[in-house]
């Protein structure tokens, strides 16, 4: 099957960090990426990671662990700007990509 | 770097129009364009994929006589939703994927496009 979840929604301070996890299960897996999309906008490419570990990007930053089918995005130094939804997406063993929901996250002053 | 147009961005037409929607990379080659559709507050979903030269392939649910693609180069691809109704209402985007390295190239979204259906 292809099971990829994420939370719906989260709320975060300007200035603070935000944690947003991203779980998946899939029998065949070519990398996971995370995507920025504000309201009534496209979607636009953050960060892609294939092996386990930290990619670091300014003030974001991407982890993945393959063996527990879990990555998440960490978004530091929070500015209002940040507030969109942020969608995770695995690529299959088809090189499908299949997308998260979303996760809305909110920042507040 | 990884540009993709797409055009028009806004749509506002009557029932039974036939709506084209151009996609191109502006600075890369993409071997495969991918079309979407969201509704408000709901996550992407694929519609099509389309390899230049062949024939596009659809998701389950996706009508394609109703929703024509054509990949005829390397930076064009077009939607045409045909005799488009009220329930066609939605936000459309294409994406783009780079030719060079294979598969691990990220997709680079247009702007999308608003077709509202009258």
């Amino acid at each position: 099957g292809q099971n990829i979840d994420q939370p719906t929604e989260m709320t975060a301070t300007e200035g603070a960090i935000v944690q947003i996890n991203c779980t998946y299960q899939t029998s065949g897996f070519n990398g996971l990426f995370w995507y920025q999309q504000h309201a009534g906008e496209a979607p636009t490419f953050l960060s892609y990671n294939v092996l386990d570990g930290l990619e670091e990007k300014g003030r974001f930053s991407s982890f993945l662990s393959r063996s527990k089918g879990y990555s998440y995005l960490l978004l530091k130094e929070l500015q209002m700007k940040d507030s969109a939804s942020y969608l995770c997406a695995y690529l299959d063993s088809n090189y499908q990509l299949i997308w998260g929901a979303g996760t809305k996250l909110i920042i507040k002053p | 770097g990884a540009v993709v147009s797409q055009h028009p961005s806004w749509v506002i037409c009557k029932s039974g129009t036939s709506v084209k929607i151009e996609c191109r990379s502006l600075d890369f080659q993409a071997t495969t364009m991918f079309w979407y559709r969201q509704f408000p507050k709901q996550s992407l979903m694929l519609m099509a994929t389309s390899n230049e030269g062949s024939k596009a392939t659809y998701e389950q649910g996706v009508e394609k006589d109703k929703f024509l693609i054509n990949h005829a180069s390397l930076t064009l691809s077009t939607l045409t939703v045909t005799s488009a109704h009220p329930e066609d209402s939605s936000f459309y985007i294409c994406s783009a994927r780079a030719v060079e390295t294979g598969d691990y190239q990220p997709q680079h979204f247009g702007d999308g496009t608003r077709l509202s259906i009258l």
